[in-house]
């Protein structure tokens, strides 16, 4: 019964190599955020998809890249992994983006860059 | 100063005993969210609330909205209940999709 999934659950990447994380839901919920947790820190928004609708966070790096092919799917590219960029990533989703719609988040991505 | 501001940040308890953790926040809010997180885990939303009080199971949660303060209380804790509490705010108006986090409240239910 799992609503939002990521994969993999454990990433180790190389520095500088490109990396793509997965996230799917089957709520059927128009927004999908992609949150980046380092340890003993509260999550950190880098963007959020409203349908198509791409918002970029005004402090994610370049870095950062994320695409939304349809409503169930979304990813997080990380276009040249820094050994700062170890972290758990955090996929979660709404219905919408007013004040009822609660957010469901996903199990996390944990990432490591060698 | 953080706009969210948890206490206590650390919390150690015997099984059996009752939990509270309190979230203040400095900013108008439309939403207030419970989270839970296990070490190393991912993000479980315990609870939403914009208003009065919520259960479920042994947890209860509480809003006042004229003070700006919630409580998230664990009634008969149990070592499972073991995880970081995070209280997170969703804000009003234009920025209603963010959410602000606490820093957390790191709980250990001994047997």
């Amino acid at each position: 019964d799992a609503m939002v999934i990521q994969n993999p659950r454990y990433q180790v990447t190389q520095f500088g190599k490109p990396v793509t994380l997965s996230c799917s839901q089957t709520l059927n919920h128009n927004v999908m955020y992609w949150y980046q947790q380092k340890s003993s820190q509260a999550p950190k928004l880098l963007f959020h998809y409203y349908d198509k609708d791409f918002n970029n966070e005004a402090d994610t790096p370049d870095n950062f890249q994320s695409r939304r092919p349809n409503t169930s799917f979304c990813f997080l590219d990380i276009r040249s992994p820094g050994l700062g960029d170890a972290a758990m990533y955090l996929c979660a989703t709404s219905k919408g983006a007013g004040s009822v719609s609660e957010q469901f988040f996903g199990p996390g991505t944990r990432l490591t860059v060698l | 100063k953080n706009e969210v501001e948890q206490s206590p940040q650390n919390l150690t308890a015997q099984e059996g005993e009752f939990i509270t953790i309190n979230c203040s926040y400095s900013v108008g809010i439309s939403a207030l969210h419970w989270l839970q997180q296990h070490p190393g885990g991912g993000i479980v939303s315990l609870f939403m609330l914009s208003s009065g009080k919520k259960k479920h199971g042994r947890l209860i949660a509480t809003i006042n909205i004229q003070e700006k303060h919630s409580s998230l209380h664990i009634t008969a804790s149990h070592p499972r209940d073991s995880a970081v509490y995070i209280c997170a705010v969703r804000g009003s108006g234009g920025s209603n999709y963010k959410l602000t986090f606490g820093k957390g409240t790191l709980l250990t239910v001994n047997p």
